[in-house]
């Protein structure tokens, strides 16, 4: 079954704990992207991979961390300097940078 | 800042055609326009994407005017799973094109 796993679906953290958010495609695509969302607005980028050990910052990647040690896999570490990390966490990833994404049903992250 | 305007909301009934505006005054001639939706609290799902000529394909239909300055997406037949969050985007296709969401347009189908 092709698609983008993000576990886990529901994430409780203590304030001022890093917690590393999963992301595994199996689709073979070399792109793959980190979304956060707030209540009530639209995605905003927190860092985006084109290839394998490649990785840029988004819009709004103070406070996160990511790696891209293998083409499936594109974790997503929120530290304890992201000042308001409590959000919903989607992950995505598409061919090419150039083409549509497919995302993953996301991880809601509270943090108490 | 957002290249896209849409409404906030709107309504139709189920089994009507659902036509979702979308300006995009600015858009530059290797841009592309993107549409996704949100049914809420999941991951949005790509449905459709054209540069100039009209595109179909088994989710719906994206009309984009001969300026290019706006489009339209259409649902022929709404269904009540169509309620979700509709969001028109506007992509270049370079390398540091990257997609920008905006609050989008919150469609409901009424029964």
């Amino acid at each position: 079954d092709g698609g983008i796993t993000q576990s886990p679906k529901y994430l409780f953290r203590k304030e001022g704990q890093n917690v590393t958010l999963s992301c595994e495609q199996n689709l073979n695509h070399d792109a793959m992207y980190w979304y956060r969302q707030d209540p009530g607005q639209g995605l905003r980028l927190i860092y985006y991979s084109q290839i394998v050990n490649d990785f840029q910052k988004g819009d709004i990647a103070e406070g996160y961390s990511v790696s891209r040690e293998k083409k499936e896999s594109f974790p997503l570490t929120v530290t304890s300097a992201q000042k308001n990390p409590t959000a919903f966490y989607l992950c995505a990833s598409s061919w090419t940078v150039n083409t549509e994404a497919f995302f993953g049903q996301g991880t809601r992250l509270t943090v108490v | 800042d957002a290249k896209t305007t849409q409404p906030p909301s709107m309504d139709c009934a189920e089994g009507r055609a659902a036509n979702l505006p979308c300006n995009h005054s600015t858009i530059s001639g290797n841009e592309y326009v993107y549409w996704y939706r949100q049914i809420h609290s999941q991951g949005p799902q790509y449905i459709i994407h054209g540069l100039k000529n009209n595109e179909t394909n088994e989710m719906a239909s994206l009309i984009i005017t001969e300026d290019r300055k706006s489009s339209t997406l259409i649902l022929p037949h709404a269904t009540l799973r169509d309620t979700a969050v509709y969001y028109c985007i506007v992509k270049g296709s370079g390398a540091n094109s990257k997609l920008t969401f905006g609050k989008g347009i919150t469609l409901s189908v009424r029964p």
